[in-house]
């Protein structure tokens, strides 16, 4: 089955650089994506097609795949960074659909 | 700036229908796909189904495996807005639900653009 696993928790100290992965094996194959959502608030996109960021999107947000392992990687990273995090990709085995992690939930602190 | 609002009741009886709309502001509901996706308390996301709404795919909705036999994405292109109608629900369907502009390179789909979401609870 198609399933992606993500820690369910990162802490980092403000200034540090954190990185939160996701696996699965159809990673090997597709695109991972994701989104933060701060609490109480709609997800925002924060990396698309693995590596890219979207128009306004900080650099210190850095995307990353190899193998069957993608990894946000936040670099020096700050309190308002302080959020959940979901990777998604797309089972196209069949009629197409996305497939969520269970998110991770950074601490900055 | 493209803006998507949802509207809708926010309790629904079990075993009835939770309808949920979505009005589209800064974009054209032809310009794109469209999606709808929820989640439950102190869950992760989850996505209902996408609804082509451009290319040479328009008019296709391809829903969550899971969830297809209960529920149905559609277009009202008078309105600019796209709808959600999920059947027989249970409390298990009680959950924040929100809906996204769909981005769709070589055949993935991604979400660029939420809206805020609205709370169904499912309660008698």
């Amino acid at each position: 089955s198609f399933e992606l696993t993500q820690p369910p928790s990162v802490s980092v100290s403000p200034g540090q650089t954190a990185r939160i992965t996701c696996s699965g094996d159809a990673l090997s194959k597709k695109y991972a994506y994701w989104y933060q959502q701060t609490s109480g608030q709609a997800p925002v996109l924060v990396i698309y097609e693995d590596t890219k960021r979207p128009s306004g999107i900080p650099e210190r947000f850095y995307g990353s795949s190899s193998g069957t392992m993608a990894t946000l990687t936040i670099s020096g990273a700050l309190v308002d960074d302080e959020a959940d995090y979901y990777c998604s990709a797309t089972d196209t085995s069949g009629i197409p659909y996305v497939v969520f992690g269970g998110g991770t939930r950074l601490t900055v602190l | 700036q493209v803006q998507l609002q949802e509207s809708g009741p926010g309790l629904v009886k079990p075993s009835e229908t939770l309808s949920l709309s979505c009005t589209i502001f800064g974009d054209s509901i032809n310009s794109a796909f469209w999606s709808w996706l929820r989640q439950p308390p102190g869950k992760a996301l989850e996505c209902l189904g996408v609804l082509h709404y451009s290319g040479v795919t328009r008019g296709t909705t391809n829903y969550h495996p899971s969830l297809a036999n209960r529920v149905t994405i559609s277009a009202d292109m008078s309105k600019n807005q796209f709808s959600l109608d999920l059947r027989s629900v249970t409390a298990a369907d009680t959950a924040i639900y929100f809906c996204a502009r769909v981005q769709s390179p070589q055949y993935d789909y991604y979400m660029d653009v939420w809206g805020r979401g609205t709370t169904v609870t499912v309660s008698s």
